[in-house]
């Protein structure tokens, strides 16, 4: 079963070093989005992309942050200049049309130093 | 915050049924109800959607009251494996299809 890969698993980053997460979604999706989880909290929303724009944006998703489908396949979420509040696992997603799922990857978790 | 509302937690006895309630009392006429569950902090997963009508995977059944305020996730025969947190979404509006996590519920299935 086709499913959605992200890497790496675990990204040790230095604070205020840049830091790229990738996804590869699932190959016939068109929507794309990021999420993320703090240590015991809930799994929160950061963005939607679509037809290579960005079709919706949550707070957290600010100037430090973007996103980028480079290629046919990778989906890609940069973060400039990391804080430590950054630390969380990061979680990619796709979907397809209508009212399709959108099946997620299993993660990066992000330790900001 | 999330349109849905569950029970923080949950037994099951390994082998038996379980039963999810999830409450979505505003939902409007054309939002599905999705469940996705999540074991330790491994990515959601997608278990079953529905819009009105029972629906039933090679995972589990959803049971969808008549007025849709309600719905029940049945897992048939639960396993030790099953045990993770569930969580019952309805999309935000019908302006997004953003996922909006609650706190879902824990489900302990015990030997």
């Amino acid at each position: 079963e086709p499913e959605v890969t992200q890497t790496p698993s675990h990204q040790v980053t230095q604070m205020g070093q840049e830091v790229i997460l990738r996804c590869v979604p699932i190959s016939n999706h068109l929507y794309f989005y990021w999420y993320r989880q703090i240590l015991g909290q809930k799994v929160e929303f950061l963005v939607s992309f679509y037809n290579n724009e960005i079709s919706e944006k949550s707070e957290i998703f600010d100037d430090q942050f973007s996103v980028e489908r480079p290629d046919g396949s990778n989906f890609t979420l940069k973060i400039r200049s990391t804080k430590l509040e950054d630390s969380a696992m990061y979680f990619c997603a796709s979907r397809g049309v209508g009212d399709q799922p959108q099946h997620f990857g299993d993660g990066t978790r992000l330790s900001i130093l | 915050d999330a349109k849905t509302t569950q029970p923080p937690s949950m037994d099951c006895a390994e082998g038996r049924a379980a039963n999810l309630p999830c409450n979505h009392s505003t939902i409007s006429g054309n939002e599905y109800v999705y469940w996705y569950r999540q074991i330790h902090s491994q990515g959601p997963q997608y278990i079953i959607h529905g819009l009105k009508n029972n629906e039933t995977n090679e995972m589990a059944s959803l049971i969808i009251t008549e007025d849709r305020k309600s719905s029940t996730l049945i897992l048939p025969h639960a396993t030790l494996r099953d045990t993770a947190v569930y969580y019952c979404i309805v999309r935000y509006s019908l302006d997004t299809d953003k996922l909006i996590f609650g706190t879902g519920t824990r489900l302990q299935v015990f030997p």
